[in-house]
């Protein structure tokens, strides 16, 4: 147990479905990540939240839609997806403050796109 | 961030050190060295850092060089379920702000 936690773990949707994945962390942190592991690649950062406020979007298409209403709780919005979005979605968080950066990960949602 | 070099692949007997190398030759005079790693399908889990001086904790060991130059986390006594992909970090102070960026890493394969 990370103190991370998304739900759901797994996730099977239609190219036109929307659906929600959830983040929570009980860490106090102050910043909140997604990222994507697709198959056979290294994990890619796709948005990044500081104090609620989103400071970093790695080029990520408008179908993947963040959403942090409070520190401790991150979204990511999915709509019309495609099946090479099928992959693993990460959550992290971190304190950010000089000199200590460790990051703690959920344990993902595999999320399938049919 | 710097760019960090790892092998692709180890394998290392149960019960014995695993030592895993990581070369970061263009590291900048403040920028850390962290290692996580990732079991299968599971999210990468933080094992240790460090600046200049080795450091150690109940999960492993961090050799770093004078030159800083590179750097091999030790696993002292390798167990099954530390099979994993482990990744070598390159990070300024306060750098968590973006997020990290993750190469392949090292498969290290622990065998019975």
């Amino acid at each position: 147990e990370t103190g991370v936690t998304q739900t759901p773990r797994h996730l099977v949707m239609g190219m036109t479905n929307k659906k929600s994945l959830k983040c929570e962390q009980h860490l106090g942190h102050n910043a909140m990540y997604w990222y994507k592991q697709s198959a056979k690649k290294p994990l890619e950062l796709m948005f990044v939240y500081n104090f609620k406020e989103q400071t970093e979007n790695n080029s990520v298409p408008s179908r993947f839609s963040p959403e942090c209403p409070n520190s401790s709780h991150l979204f990511l919005h999915l709509h019309t997806l495609q099946p090479e979005d099928s992959a693993l979605y990460l959550c992290a968080s971190s304190q950010v403050w000089a000199g200590r950066t460790e990051a703690f990960f959920g344990q993902g949602t595999r999320l399938t796109v049919v | 961030d710097a760019k960090t070099t790892q092998p692709p692949s180890m394998d290392c007997a149960e019960g014995r050190a695993a030592n895993l190398p990581c070369n970061h030759s263009t590291i900048s005079g403040n920028e850390y060295v962290y290692w996580y790693r990732q079991i299968h399908s599971q999210g990468p889990q933080y094992i240790i850092h460090g600046l200049k001086n080795n450091e150690t904790n109940e999960m492993a060991s961090l050799i770093i060089t004078e030159d800083r130059k590179s750097s091999t986390l030790i696993l002292p006594h390798a167990t099954l379920r530390d099979t994993a992909v482990y990744y070598c970090i390159v990070r300024p102070p306060g750098g968590g702000a973006d997020g990290l960026t993750f190469g392949k890493g090292t498969h290290l394969i622990i065998q019975p």
